[in-house]
This record gives structure tokens, C-alpha cells and sequence, in this order.
């Protein structure tokens, strides 16, 4: 079955980090871009980056540039957002969403066919 | 805040249409394509359209995508129930920020 699996919830004190995870099984996992999407409660999605799983090649968005650091494990095909600094304002679902352009190409597609459930980021004293 | 606008809700009876606008400009909607996705409530979201107006495999021709412009347009005919849920655009964006951007969200109600 193709799917993208999140680690569990967490909760983290302002200025700590967190590091989530998204296990993709099903479909070859170096083979396509994968992006991190994050919803504040009861806000909209809000884009943070891709990472290309073969390469490990990132790309950011401005808004989290220097605090989000998007790594993966070929090994156990799993990609990993980490964000550090953390805010109450970073209190959000954070979800991994694949590209369905191939790594070898020279950019992502730029839509999402596939992601997962998200993990719900927490921060708060 | 986003920079693709969308009206926050809409509504309709079942069996009749709606339609979702997307406003953007020339460095997103303009130049680039456009992807819708649904978010059912206490979900992940969902690709309904990808490349202004095609369908993934299992989307009905139900929902169905355009653009001219700077606008995208996002159409549900035939509603069902199971259609409330939120909708998003999204696209490329050629300004520094970011380099993708999703609309503001649209609630569909079904009367």
C-alpha cells in the first residue's frame, strides 16, 4: 500500500526543536521530490520546503529559513523535518506530501499527490 | 497570510454547483499551474486537481479546474454530502518568500 507514515504527537517548551518523521512504504521512496506542509489550528496550509530523497538536495521557504532543516534515510526510507527555535506560533500539524516528479529530474512538479496523516507539533510552557 | 485569495465559504443545495474562485497575480497563478486539494474535516489533504485541470486517477469528473489569468476556478457539480470539506489552491510563486503558496481556504457547505 502507498503510503507516508508521520511519527507521533509531540509537546516542546518554546526554544526547544522538534524532529518529525514520514516513513514512506509502497513505491520507491528515492524516486520522487517530497515536500513538509504545516496547518496552524484552524488555519490554512502553509509551505516549508522539499528535500530530494536521492540527492538529499533542499529547498526552503524564506519564512523558515536558518530554523527548518529537512534530512532523510535512504535506509529506511524515511524523511525527517527538524525545526528548531520552536514558538507557540509553530503549534501545528506538520505533514510530509509527495511530488510525483522523479529525483533525477531537475525540479519538483510542484503538486502533492500522496501525503501522510501529519504529526501535531505542540509548543507550549 | 496568503497570496492567493479565496472567498472563505460557499454553499449549495445537493445536486447543484459551486464554484471556488483562486485570485493571484503574475509571479504565481499567472505564470504557473495550479493544483486544488480537499481537506476533509480532521484530514490530510487531498490532490482533486493538478496542472490547472487534471484529474488524478479516482477524482470524479465532478470536480473540474480552470484558469484564465491571474484566477483559478475550482467547479463541483452534482454535490454530495460528502463534499464539505476545505479547499484549497496552490502554486508556484516566484517571489523570495516562498516558492509555493496555497490559497486561503474555502469552506463548501452542502445545505
Amino acid at each position: 500500500q502507498v503510503q507516508l507514515v508521520h511519527s507521533g504527537a509531540e509537546v516542546k517548551r518554546p526554544g526547544a526543536s522538534v524532529k518529525v518523521s514520514c516513513k514512506a512504504s509502497g513505491y520507491t521512496f528515492t524516486g520522487y521530490y517530497m515536500h513538509w506542509v504545516r496547518q496552524a489550528p484552524g488555519q490554512g496550509l502553509e509551505w516549508m520546503g522539499w528535500i530530494n530523497p536521492d540527492s538529499g538536495g533542499t529547498n526552503y521557504a524564506q519564512n523558515f529559513q536558518g530554523r527548518v532543516t529537512l534530512t532523510r534515510d535512504t535506509s529506511i526510507s524515511t524523511a525527517y523535518m527538524e525545526l528548531s527555535r520552536l514558538r507557540s506560533d509553530d503549534t501545528a500539524v506538520y505533514y510530509c506530501a509527495r511530488d510525483p516528479a522523479y529525483s533525477y529530474g531537475p525540479s519538483p512538479y510542484w503538486y502533492f499527490d500522496l501525503w501522510g496523516r501529519g504529526t501535531l507539533v505542540t509548543v507550549s510552557s | 497570510q496568503s497570496v492567493l485569495t479565496q472567498p472563505p465559504s460557499v454553499s449549495a443545495a445537493p445536486g447543484q454547483k459551486v464554484t471556488i474562485s483562486c485570485s493571484g497575480s503574475s509571479s504565481n497563478i499567472g505564470n504557473n499551474y495550479v493544483s486544488w486539494y480537499q481537506q476533509l474535516p480532521g484530514t490530510a489533504p487531498k490532490l482533486l486537481i493538478y496542472e490547472n485541470n487534471k484529474r488524478p486517477s479516482g477524482i470524479p469528473d465532478r470536480f473540474s479546474g480552470s484558469k484564465s489569468g491571474t484566477s483559478a476556478t475550482l467547479g463541483i457539480t452534482g454535490l454530495q454530502t460528502g463534499d464539505e470539506a476545505d479547499y484549497y489552491c496552490g502554486t508556484w510563486e516566484s517571489s523570495l518568500s516562498a516558492l509555493y503558496v496555497f490559497g486561503t481556504g474555502t469552506k463548501v457547505t452542502v445545505l
